[in-house]
């Protein structure tokens, strides 16, 4: 079984600065993919970026960037250029690579980010 | 516009009843899901679906049950078996051809009367 951890319940960045949001997992599964969804205030769950675990490059879209580590099982989150419209809850997310695996998500629980003015 | 689409966006339940959940997508997506969202955790799996009449308990399946007769279609019934059924409900679906990402409906957000 897969277990994904955010350790930071809470962040908060200025409009403009940089944050980077935490995010560990543990499998025994060699080929998997990984994702960071954000939750705004209306509920709805956005993708905000996804990385395949057998590509070393890290994934980039926009404004949003991770850190893959696959050694480390971590995959962290950065957010440059913070915007107010960035405030919301993030979660990581893994999927294992196996059709079997019903191309189930495990998710943590999350990371709570206030963008100050 | 293509997408999911659940309702109602607020639920009340009695005691003792049982309400379904509507989740419908156009997106022509094989597999659908159901998901639980308590304040402030993340999303435990409930059940979810592959393929049409076929249906897989998740991580957290008791005192809820489904169906999937039609492939656009995954309704959500929370039973009165459930006895902690107040929660935000999210439903998703993808397909092998969308790169293993789920998308998402608006939710719908279930409390006891």
């Amino acid at each position: 079984a897969q277990t994904v951890t955010q350790s930071q319940p809470e962040m908060s960045v200025q409009e403009a600065e940089t944050v980077t949001l935490s995010c560990t997992y543990d499998t025994s599964e060699n080929n998997y993919y990984l994702f960071w969804y954000k939750q705004p205030p209306s509920r709805q769950m956005i993708l905000v970026i996804r990385q395949e675990a057998y590509k070393q490059q890290n994934a980039t879209e926009n404004r949003f960037s991770v850190n893959f580590q696959k050694a480390a099982k971590s995959f962290s989150l950065k957010i440059s250029d913070s915007q107010l419209g960035d405030t919301a809850m993030y979660f990581c997310a893994f999927k294992a690579r196996r059709g079997n695996a019903g191309n189930m998500l495990t998710f943590g629980g999350g990371t709570r980010l206030m963008v100050k003015p | 516009d293509g997408g999911i689409t659940q309702s109602p966006k607020y639920l009340f339940r009695k005691e003792g009843q049982n309400v379904t959940l509507s989740c419908e997508q156009n997106l022509n997506h094989d597999a659908m899901y159901w998901y639980r969202q308590d304040p402030g955790q993340g999303l435990r799996l409930i059940y979810y679906s592959q393929i049409v009449n076929d249906f897989q308990k998740g991580d957290i399946a008791e005192g809820y049950s489904v169906s999937r007769e039609k492939k656009e279609s995954f309704p959500l019934t929370v039973t009165s078996a459930q006895k902690n059924p107040t929660a935000f409900y999210l439903c998703a679906s993808t397909n092998r051809g969308a790169k293993n990402i789920q998308y998402f409906g608006a939710g719908t957000r279930l409390s006891v009367l």
